[in-house]
């Protein structure tokens, strides 16, 4: 079964600075893929971030980045230059494999973030 | 701005009423997905449609009907729901790739609270 484990329920970063979110997870598939997504308070998952089991390189999108060590099970983000739109709920997901088609994803419980001025 | 919508944004409805909560993309997304999220947790998956199709019901209660008129629409009618129902709705989209590996693009939701 997979399994996706964030230990940081809430944390605070000064603004400017860099945060990391820990992300942990748990499957025997070899092929799978690792999400981020940040909910701010009004409730919408925004996509931040993807990293892919059989990419060789770690994913990066503008402020974040992905730092993935697959041996660990571990799939950290980075968010670089904190600003005070970052204070949100960041939830690290897995795709599970579908037999029907689509995307099934596992949900870890969630980082809040508050950035402080 | 996001590319799913979702309405109503708010929602109070009493046990024995019937309501319907709606969602579109203009995408050209062929997946799409509810989810649901009680406060302080991480959305759960109720159900998916891929080409308009029921693929996934995650043994939800009957008391929630989903329904995919056609690629841009998806429903969800309630009926006869209970306090413990009330949480935030989440609609969702992605395209249908090998692997699956697709982002879901997801909507503003809806808070509904059962009285």
């Amino acid at each position: 079964a997979q399994k996706i484990t964030q230990t940081q329920p809430g944390m605070f970063v000064q603004e400017k600075e860099a945060v990391t979110l820990d992300c942990t997870y748990d499957t025997s598939d070899p092929s799978y893929g690792l999400f981020w997504y940040k909910q701010p308070s009004s409730g919408e998952m925004i996509f931040l971030i993807y990293q892919g089991s059989y990419d060789q390189q770690n994913a990066t999108e503008g402020r974040y980045s992905l730092n993935f060590q697959k041996a660990r099970k571990s799939a950290n983000l980075v968010i670089s230059a904190s600003q005070l739109g970052d204070s949100a709920m960041y939830f690290c997901a897995m795709r599970v494999p579908l037999k029907a088609a689509g995307n099934k994803l596992t949900f870890g419980g969630g980082t809040r973030v508050l950035v402080k001025p | 701005d996001t590319e799913v919508t979702q309405t109503p944004k708010h929602l109070v409805m009493g046990m024995t009423n019937k309501k319907s909560l709606k969602c579109e993309q203009h995408m050209g997304h062929r997946a799409m997905y509810w989810y649901k999220q009680k406060a302080k947790k991480p959305p759960e998956l109720m159900f998916v449609y891929s080409y308009e199709k029921l693929s996934i019901n995650e043994s939800v209660p009957s008391r929630f009907s989903p329904e995919c008129p056609n690629s841009s629409l998806l429903n969800l009618h309630l009926h006869a729901l209970q306090p413990e129902d009330s949480a935030l709705y989440l609609c969702a989209s992605s395209h249908l790739m090998a692997g699956g590996n697709s982002p879901l693009h997801f909507g503003n939701g809806t808070r509904l609270t059962v009285t």
